[in-house]
Parts: structure tokens; sequence; C-alpha cells
């Protein structure tokens, strides 16, 4: 089945800075991979997806992820962390044997003024 | 298009009681999953329906059960509450059987079991 681990559920990171998550993914096929954000007491919303194509992958509110066959990676990063980026992130995979996604564990991520 | 729509938003519940959560997916989805989203569990799988039929179910006891009507739309029924009930659930719609087509998220129900 696929799988992906994300490291670090709270990540803390300053204003203007870098954001960096990592996701790693376990599967025996080409994945399809996402990233969706969480507000507080709100659903999940796609933030990009990896399907075919392009590895580079550019996403909504500046993000962007890059898929790494060789490190079978998938991180998020942002070059410049906004108040407003404050939220949960999640990775996910598509889980052919279930029909479903399959996310990791999330990151909270805090932006310090 | 309207989106993914969730009612109650917030309840509270006994633990005892029964509870039925309900979801109204996008126009045009077949497919609606649940998951339950609980403090410090990240989100776990609950149950797949498409096309009036459940074709899965995750690691929950029988106790979580649910339906989905011919419009598409579904509920989720939980019965025997436990106080470990309380979390966020949450309605996915998707167009239809396999997820290349995306996930749409509901803003979710929020249970609280006192």
């Amino acid at each position: 089945a696929q799988s992906v681990t994300q490291l670090g559920s709270h990540v803390s990171v300053s204003e203007g800075a870098l954001v960096l998550l990592r996701c790693n993914y376990s599967s025996s096929v080409p994945p399809y991979l996402f990233w969706y954000v969480q507000y507080p007491n709100q659903g999940l919303q796609l933030l990009l997806k990896y399907t075919t194509g392009a590895t580079l992958v550019k996403g909504i509110n500046g993000f962007e992820a890059e898929f790494k066959k060789s490190e079978t990676s998938f991180h998020l990063t942002k070059p410049s962390a906004h108040m407003s980026d404050a939220a949960e992130y999640f990775c996910a995979v598509i889980d052919y044997g279930n029909n479903r996604l399959a996310f990791g564990k999330g990151n909270q991520v805090v932006v310090i003024p | 298009e309207a989106g993914v729509t969730q009612s109650p938003t917030h309840l509270i519940k006994t633990r005892g009681q029964q509870v039925t959560l309900r979801c109204s997916p996008i126009s045009g989805h077949t497919s609606v999953y649940w998951y339950q989203q609980a403090l410090g569990l990240g989100l776990q799988f609950l149950l797949w329906y498409d096309e009036g039929e459940e074709r899965n179910r995750g690691n929950f006891p029988p106790r979580f059960s649910g339906r989905q009507f011919p419009n598409y739309s579904s509920e989720l029924n939980v019965n025997a509450l436990e106080l470990e009930d309380s979390a966020l659930y949450l309605c996915v719609s998707s167009l239809g059987q396999g997820t290349v087509y995306g996930y749409t998220f509901g803003s979710g129900t929020r249970l609280t079991v006192v």
C-alpha cells in the first residue's frame, strides 16, 4: 500500500523566512502526490498536486513542491513565509489498493513575527 | 458551484448517545468519503460510498456506519458514543472512482462527546 511520512509535527518559521515541509512517500507504482492546507476549523484545501510531467509543481499562495523519484520525496516550499501561512499542512498519496488518499500526520506551521 | 456541504457544523453529545452527520457532495460527484480527524491522530479514513454502495471502510468499529442516497448525499451514523469519538468529521466529495480526480473537502462537523 502507498503511504507518506511527514516528520516534525510542529514547524516554527520566522516571517519572511523559507518554509520547508518534508514529505517522503512509499509507493510501488508511479505516485500521484498532493499537498493540502487546513486552516482552523475548516476542511482541507488543495495546495498543489503532482501526477505526471514536470517535477516542479507550483501551487496556490506561492507554494511549490518538487517530486524527486530518486529520493522518494515531495517536499513543499515557500520562499518567504507570511503570517497567513500559519495552518496545518498534509501530504497525501493515492492508495490505489484502497482507492483513496493516504495522508501523512501533518505539520502544524507557526509563523513568528 | 456550491461546495461540499456538511451539517451540523458543531454538536455536543453525551456518552452513549447516537449521532447522525450529513453531507451533500458537489453536484455531479458520485463518491463520498468520510474521515475522522481526532486531536493528534491525523486523518483517519472511515468510509467510502460510491453510486449508493459502501465500497470500503477503515479500521473502525461497527457502531460507525452510514449510507449514500440516490442523490449521492450521505449520512454518517455513530452509535453508543464514546469520549474518544470527539473529533472533526470531514466529508469528501470526488467525481468518481479513482482519486486522480482529486478530493474536495467539506468544512467538517465538530463533534464533542461529554
